[in-house]
């Protein structure tokens, strides 16, 4: 079965620092990756997705990705963090066999700081 | 244009009690997808419905249901509930016509208290 970690509950970081948000994923054949970014009492708002080709995605706000296949990563990146950024992110595999399910990390708590 | 929406927005029931959650999906869009996110976990796949069926369903037991309309709305129902049933419950709906690659685009949830 396919899941995904999140081995950071909370990452960190100052404004204007960049950010990185760890992911790594196992799944049986082609990995279908996206992030996602929750808001407190807000659902999910699509960042970026993986589907092939580049191993560098460029999502909504700034934020980017790097796919990594020897690693099984996908890791979320912003060069310089602002305030605004903090929230829940979380990071998932579409499942190989149903279309539409995700599967979800447990999620990490960005805080960025002045 | 309008997103995913959903209601209510917050929902208090006791236990042993039953609910209906509703779903509006994106205009154009024919599949939706239900989840659980249970506080401090990531989201978990309930359901997924395309033009009006069952397209998948995940490990949840079967006091939890769901449907999906011809304008392509849909209803979750859970009966007998538990309070491990509380929980923030969110619908996602995508056009379901371009395969695994597409994008799920979620609703604000619904927040349900049980107690």
């Amino acid at each position: 079965a396919q899941s995904v970690a999140q081995p950071e509950d909370q990452v960190n970081v100052a404004e204007g620092n960049p950010l990185t948000v760890k992911c790594t994923y196992s799944v049986s054949g082609n990995p279908y990756l996206f992030w996602y970014v929750q808001y407190p009492n807000r659902g999910l708002q699509f960042l970026l997705k993986y589907i092939t080709g580049d191993n560098l995605v460029k999502g909504s706000y700034g934020f980017e990705a790097e796919f990594n296949k020897s690693q099984t990563s996908f890791h979320l990146k912003k060069p310089s963090a602002l305030v605004s950024d903090s929230a829940l992110y979380f990071c998932a595999v579409r499942d190989p066999g149903t279309a539409s399910k995700l599967t979800f990390g447990t999620g990490t708590r960005l805080q960025v700081t002045l | 244009d309008a997103g995913v929406t959903q209601s209510p927005t917050h929902l208090i029931k006791t236990r042993g009690q039953q609910v209906t959650l509703r779903c509006s999906p994106i205009s154009g869009h024919k599949s939706v997808s239900w989840y659980q996110q249970v506080l401090g976990q990531g989201p978990q796949f309930i359901f997924q419905y395309y033009e009006k069926e069952e397209r998948g369903r995940g490990n949840f037991p079967d006091r939890f249901s769901a449907r999906q309309f011809p304008n392509y709305s849909s209803e979750l129902n859970v009966n007998a509930l538990l309070l491990g049933d509380s929980a923030l419950y969110l619908c996602a709906s995508s056009p379901g016509t371009s395969g695994r690659g597409e994008t799920q685009y979620f609703g604000p949830g619904t927040r349900l208290l049980v107690l």
